[in-house]
């Protein structure tokens, strides 16, 4: 069984640099044909794509974020992580992470991590 | 960017009741749509994929239909574990989008 668990700061200053990880157990990273994403939710609010990638290192981004955001892979740690530049308040959300497949959609997400951008 | 228009926004029903929800996407996505469950507090939970899939282990009053840019979730016959959120998302090509969600909650 596929879990992914997330973890990373929980309170960001504005301005600065959000950074998650995202670490993979109960299989390999690098096993099947697989996209591992982030996504968050702010509070109350619907669910917002951020990102993928394959364990090539090959990405898409969310063209709303992509001038702020990189998603980069670590095929050895079986992680993958989020960076997101000059964050404000409306980056505050709970953040997940999750695997998603061509067939099926997002399958397996991890338990979502909350980001507080405050100072 | 393809946008998903989700509907009602909130919905109230009974225990037992039929309960359908609709999405639409601006553009064709084929059957690239899934369907998801989210209860406070929790991650969401795929429901349907390929807009007509059951996934493993989901109650088979859950049902998908549509294709092309219209789409539909059905309960059969709500139970007291229904009662949550739920968000349609496309897949198509590599970007990902949901629609804003639909509340269901208890009559």
């Amino acid at each position: 069984q596929v879990q992914l668990q997330e973890s990373g700061p929980g309170l960001v200053e504005p301005s600065q640099t959000l950074s998650l990880t995202c670490t993979v157990s109960g299989g390999s990273i690098s096993s099947g044909s697989y996209y591992w994403s982030w996504l968050r939710q702010p509070a109350g609010k619907g669910l917002e794509w951020i990102g993928r990638i394959d364990t090539s290192g090959s990405t898409n981004y969310n063209p709303s974020l992509k001038s702020r955001v990189s998603i980069l892979v670590d095929t050895s740690k079986n992680q993958f992580s989020l960076k997101l530049g000059s964050v404000t308040a409306a980056d505050t959300a709970v953040y997940y992470c999750a695997r998603l497949t061509v067939l099926k959609g997002f399958d397996y997400w991890g338990q979502g991590t909350l980001v507080t951008v405050s100072s | 960017d393809i946008q998903m228009t989700q509907s009602p926004s909130t919905l109230s029903a009974s225990v037992g009741d039929r309960v359908t929800i609709t999405c639409r996407a601006s553009q064709s996505i084929s059957s690239w749509l899934a369907w998801y469950q989210q209860k406070p507090g929790k991650a969401p939970k795929l429901l349907i994929y390929k807009a007509s899939s059951l996934e493993s282990g989901v109650p088979s009053r859950f049902s998908g239909s549509g294709s092309g840019t219209e789409f539909t979730l059905t309960i059969s016959s709500l139970q007291p574990d229904d009662f949550a959120s739920y968000y349609c998302q496309q897949y198509k090509r590599y970007s990902a989008t949901f629609g804003q969600g639909t509340k269901v909650e208890i009559k």
